[in-house]
């Protein structure tokens, strides 16, 4: 069974400053990769995703994410965050045949202005 | 930009009451999901659904529960008798044809069961 695992809980930064998100995840296969970003009031949204190919996978509004398949993880990142991107992020896994996602427990993410 | 939509946006029942919470999926969409997410809780997945039948579910996914595709747009998750552990946020999420594509996620239907 896949699992997935984000040890950040709560994040509190100021505008400008860098951030990084961990998520590892546990699965014996190929996995595909995804960051899901929830803000306050709206729906789950993708930010991006990883199939195959560059293990650096570049997403919406400035988010990256590093798959590192030797140390089973999928970080977050983004070189200077803003007050708009106060919100909760998500990692998740599926398999091969692309079916059912397992999330991580989500990081809560507060920038300050 | 086409959307999943969800309804209602919350309910609320007494418990051993049915609940039907309904889904409009991206219209050209083939594979249709539902995760819940108790409180505090991480975001679980319940079932996936193609072809008119369920293609996998979790072992949360119970007799109680059921879902169906009763036309070509709309996609119901059906909870027979509500129990006080069903109160939830139900998301409905669809993807298209390639396992590459992402899925998407409705808004979500809190369920409180009183």
């Amino acid at each position: 069974a896949q699992s997935v695992s984000q040890h950040n809980h709560h994040v509190i930064l100021s505008e400008a400053a860098s951030l990084e998100l961990g998520c590892n995840y546990s699965y014996g296969g190929t996995v595909n990769l995804f960051w899901y970003v929830q803000y306050p009031g709206q729906h789950l949204q993708l930010l991006l995703k990883y199939f195959s190919g560059d293990p650096l996978v570049k997403g919406i509004k400035g988010f990256e994410a590093e798959f590192i398949k030797s140390k089973f993880s999928f970080n977050l990142r983004k070189p200077s965050v803003q007050w708009s991107d106060t919100a909760e992020y998500f990692c998740a896994v599926n398999d091969d045949a692309g079916n059912m996602l397992t999330f991580g427990g989500g990081t809560r993410l507060m920038v300050k202005p | 930009e086409p959307e999943v939509t969800q309804t209602p946006s919350h309910q609320v029942t007494q418990m051993g009451q049915e609940v039907i919470l309904r889904c409009v999926p991206i219209s050209n969409h083939l594979y249709f999901y539902w995760y819940r997410q108790i409180l505090g809780q991480k975001v679980e997945f319940l079932v996936s659904f193609y072809n008119n039948e369920i293609s996998e579910k979790s072992e949360i996914f119970d007799d109680q529960f059921s879902v169906e595709r009763p036309d070509g747009s709309n996609f119901t998750l059906k909870i027979r008798s509500t129990k006080l552990e069903d109160s939830a946020m139900y998301f409905c999420a669809s993807r298209g044809q390639d396992y590459t594509d992402t899925q998407y996620f409705g808004p979500g239907t809190r369920l409180t069961v009183l």
